[in-house]
């Protein structure tokens, strides 16, 4: 089974801190994605990337970065955390090929102080 | 990239079919629709997914109109534990996945 791991579940930081958020993948999939979703919000894409060393922006990406070294790795970096960023994070992963399904981690649950 | 509208909630008894809407009027025709939900604060979990015919699997069918211009999924014996917010996607058959959900339509079965 493919299996999308993220790192931390539940996390609190303090507001002004660097925050790493990992995830990682064991199916080899080329594309990976992550998403904050808030109440009323649904999910919303921050940033995706369909390579290693690439990535683009989503819909939300002011206040993160991504980082893509390798392929079945993908990190989440907020640079300097603020209270609006408190919100539960999820990656995700997906094949290049059409037709197969997008996987997704359990979710990270991030609290900034 | 093509957007999808939902209706933000919907109700339907137990045991009964549910049917969820979804529009895509800017699909292209190489782009699939996908349906996922999502329970409380899990990931959120694939249902099925189409690009022309109509589908069906044991979760579900999938029913796409001609025009593609929308779909709809059924949902034919709704339980209680089917209660959870639906989404559905567009995805393109290659190029750049950029992976649009929305705020889907919240489910909700009534005992």
């Amino acid at each position: 089974d493919v299996k999308v791991t993220q790192s931390s579940r539940y996390l609190v930081k303090r507001t002004g801190e660097k925050v790493f958020l990992e995830c990682v993948q064991d199916m080899d999939h080329e594309n990976m994605f992550w998403y904050r979703q808030d109440p009323g919000l649904g999910l919303r894409l921050i940033y995706f990337s369909y390579d290693v060393k690439m990535k683009e922006k989503g819909d939300i990406p002011e206040g993160y970065s991504v980082s893509r070294e390798k392929k079945e790795r993908f990190s989440l970096i907020l640079e300097s955390a603020s209270t609006n960023q408190t919100s539960m994070y999820l990656c995700a992963s997906l094949a290049q090929f059409a037709g197969n399904t997008i996987y997704f981690g359990e979710g990270s649950w991030l609290t900034v102080v | 990239d093509a957007k999808t509208t939902q209706p933000t909630s919907m109700d339907c008894a137990e045991g009964r079919a549910a049917n969820l809407p979804c529009n895509h009027s800017t699909i292209s025709g190489n782009e699939y629709v996908y349906w996922y939900r999502q329970i409380h604060s899990q990931g959120p979990q694939y249902i099925i997914h189409g690009l022309k015919n109509n589908e069906t699997n044991e979760m579900a069918s999938l029913i796409i109109t001609e025009d593609r211009k929308s779909s709809t999924l059924i949902l034919p014996h709704a339980t209680l534990r089917d209660t959870a917010v639906y989404y559905c996607i567009v995805r393109p058959v290659q190029g750049a996945q950029k992976l649009v959900f929305g705020q889907g339509t919240r489910l909700t079965i009534n005992p």
